[in-house]
């Protein structure tokens, strides 16, 4: 069993939607969480980096922990074309070891 | 702005060639990695290097070498090339242990092995 399961996707809704991406872990020792965002043929860019449980709001992104449930969520607000790409979750344990990355749940926005 | 430079974004090379795909990051970052891209196996990490002429192998290290004589600079090595290396190749960078886990990637190589 792997150790962050992605919602798998392909998901695909309308301009103005509200998404919901969401990853849920098995290793508690995860203390840093990440949500990366991917467009076609380029490298991931880091679009959320929060540490432990509770929220935090950028603009139209929202980044959710929950650690007693071992569970994280990117939501999208008014959802844009633009937004159209895989988004990766990834955590780290505090000891500054390597990322694990989720497969990547790829998100399209239609006009 | 951080900036993470890779050789080139798409490569094609014969079996059992050697491949030497080279990583430039500006921002004077500690830890530096190479991953794969497949579809289906998402992200995997091939080695990583917490400083200078330092590596750790990462998940799939079978088949790669890597090296770092400077701090900027990550070099991943195909020593003899091979189909099921066909893949995108992702170099990132990331601070250290302030911000773990921040990455910087850059856009990538294609390699074909063909």
């Amino acid at each position: 069993q792997k150790e962050v399961e992605q919602d798998p996707g392909p998901l695909s809704v309308p301009e103005g939607a509200i998404v919901s991406l969401n990853c849920t872990y098995s290793n508690s020792a995860f203390q840093y969480f990440m949500w990366y965002r991917q467009y076609s043929r380029k490298g991931p860019e880091l679009l959320m980096y929060t540490y432990s449980s509770g929220n935090k709001e950028d603009g139209r992104f929202t980044a959710q922990v929950d650690k007693s449930s071992k569970y994280i969520s990117l939501f999208i607000r008014d959802s844009q074309p633009s937004d159209s790409a895989t988004y990766l979750c990834a955590m780290i344990p505090t000891n500054a070891g390597k990322s694990t990355f989720g497969d990547g749940t790829t998100l399209t926005v239609k006009p | 702005d951080v900036k993470v430079t890779q050789s080139s974004r798409y490569l094609v090379k014969r079996t059992g060639e050697k491949v030497f795909l080279e990583c430039v990051q500006d921002m004077d970052h500690e830890n530096m990695f190479w991953y794969r891209q497949d579809p289906g196996l998402g992200l995997r990490l091939i080695y990583f290097s917490y400083d200078v002429k330092m590596k750790e192998k990462g998940d799939i290290p079978e088949g790669y070498s890597v090296s770092r004589e400077k701090k900027e600079r990550f070099s991943l090595i195909l020593e003899s090339a091979s189909t099921n290396q066909t893949s995108m190749y992702l170099c990132a960078s990331s601070l250290g242990r302030e911000l773990p886990g921040e990455q910087y990637f850059g856009p990538g190589t294609r390699l074909t092995v063909t």
